[in-house]
């Protein structure tokens, strides 16, 4: 079985500011993807950041980057330069096996943005 | 190209009452994934189906709880006798093999 942990359920940062999010995982897959989701109130999920396991090199987009330490089975969210419109519930997710793109996900972090 | 269409958004049902979920994947997605958010919690994985097939329902609960995706149509997810716990917001994803899922914006069921 595989499992996701984020172990920050509500998390606050000023506009402007860094924040991170915390998520760590566990599977017995040596191949598999993590992924960070945004939930705004509108409850649409929205795909922020992807990071394939066998590659060292961590994932960014834009103001969204990842700290992926494989060896600890960790797998965080950095924020930089926090906008008001980055307020949501995060998720962290987690697919490993072929031949389907089944997620497991955290529980979520709920960040609220200051002004 | 539009994406996950998911109806209706909102469905309010009496205890006892059957919901009926609607999926309709992004065009040329054959794969169908069904997510069930209670509050405060992430989102569970219910059911995997490829047209007319279920390929993994490990997430089902076993009464009450069925899906289908038939050749042609939407993917339907149904609830028999609605209980209160059922209350929850119900997502549907859409793949082709082995990509990226794309979500819909979920069904919020209110049982009362």
């Amino acid at each position: 079985a595989q499992t996701v942990t984020q172990s920050q359920p509500e998390m606050s940062v000023q506009e402007a500011e860094t924040v991170t999010l915390s998520c760590t995982y566990d599977t017995s897959e040596s191949d598999y993807y993590l992924f960070w989701y945004k939930q705004p109130p509108s409850r649409q999920m929205i795909l922020v950041i992807r990071q394939e396991a066998y590659k060292q090199q961590n994932a960014t987009e834009n103001r969204f980057s990842v700290n992926f330490q494989k060896a600890a089975k960790s797998f965080s969210l950095k924020i930089s330069d926090s906008q008001l419109g980055d307020a949501a519930m995060y998720f962290c997710a987690l697919h490993s096996g072929a031949g389907s793109y089944q997620l497991t996900f955290g529980k979520g972090t709920k960040l609220s943005v200051i002004p | 190209n539009a994406g996950v269409m998911q109806n209706p958004r909102h469905l309010v049902r009496r205890r006892g009452q059957e919901a009926r979920l609607r999926c309709s994947p992004m065009k040329g997605h054959s794969h169908v994934y069904w997510y069930r958010q209670l509050p405060e919690e992430g989102l569970k994985f219910m059911v995997y189906l490829q047209k007319e097939n279920i390929i993994d329902e490990s997430g089902m609960p076993k009464e009450r709880f069925s899906a289908e995706f038939p050749k042609e149509g939407p993917s339907i997810l149904r609830i028999q006798q609605v209980v209160r716990g059922d209350s929850a917001a119900y997502f549907c994803a859409s793949s082709m093999r082995n990509t990226e899922a794309f979500f819909g914006q979920g069904t919020r069921l209110t049982v009362v």
